[in-house]
């Protein structure tokens, strides 16, 4: 049992390079979330799914792009990648909204040179 | 964007004794708060979800509790252990949204 994965683990690219990360989860799970790490923030939500093609924005959404065509995975596309999202991006998966434990991915650190 | 605040934002214990921390949040409009337990070099892992006002939780040495209405929420960890060691979060749902809004921690360090 797979669980939730993220991929690429690492990955380094250059200012404004398009970027998509991979998250995959096998629970079948409705809601999905992608969240960024960053020092003196903690982890801020980007964006999030509640269903297949249901996606909407949260704190820090700017410069990324999501899309759900498959309940199982939420990929996270940085459109032209700069040096200020350099960070742990983190994907979790829920089996409701609010009052429902999320679980996170293993992480994808990534660097903008 | 919702205030969560945590306190202390780190915190050292010795081994064998007990400790407790404190989360902050916006008491109007609550849906939920969530605790998490993040290692370092792993990634966040769900400790509680609470709803209710007056809630009480627990799980092995660890419990926490739940007050709504003054927008609060305590973490108990009774005899810590060296295994404690980690950054407790505490989240409730974020404004409109349904994913979660993180405070920054309480760095916990348990000294042998």
């Amino acid at each position: 049992d797979a669980g939730i994965t993220q991929s690429p683990r690492y990955k380094i690219t250059e200012t404004g390079r398009q970027v998509t990360l991979m998250c995959h989860q096998t629970w079948s799970h409705s809601y999905m979330f992608w969240y960024r790490q960053d020092l003196g923030h903690g982890l801020r939500l980007i964006y999030y799914s509640a269903a297949a093609d249901i996606t909407d924005k949260g704190e820090v959404p700017d410069g990324y792009v999501v899309s759900r065509s498959k309940t199982e995975n939420f990929p996270l596309t940085l459109e032209s990648a700069t040096r200020s999202q350099t960070s742990v991006y983190f994907c979790a998966s829920s089996a409701g909204g609010m009052a429902y434990e999320q679980y996170f991915g293993p992480g994808t650190r990534l660097t903008v040179t | 964007i919702l205030n969560v605040e945590q306190s202390p934002q780190s915190l050292h214990v010795q081994e064998g004794d007990s400790t407790n921390f404190t989360c902050s949040f916006p008491s109007s409009n609550f849906y939920a708060l969530h605790w998490y337990r993040w290692e370092t070099a792993k990634s966040p892992k769900a400790l509680f979800v609470m709803t209710l006002n007056g809630d009480e939780k627990k799980k092995g040495r660890i419990s926490a509790t739940l007050n709504t209405k003054e927008g609060y929420s305590y973490l108990y960890i009774k005899g810590s252990q060296p295994e404690d060691s980690a950054t407790y979060l505490c989240a409730p749902p974020g404004g409109g949204a349904d994913g979660l809004t993180f405070g920054k921690g309480t760095h916990l360090i348990i000294q042998p």
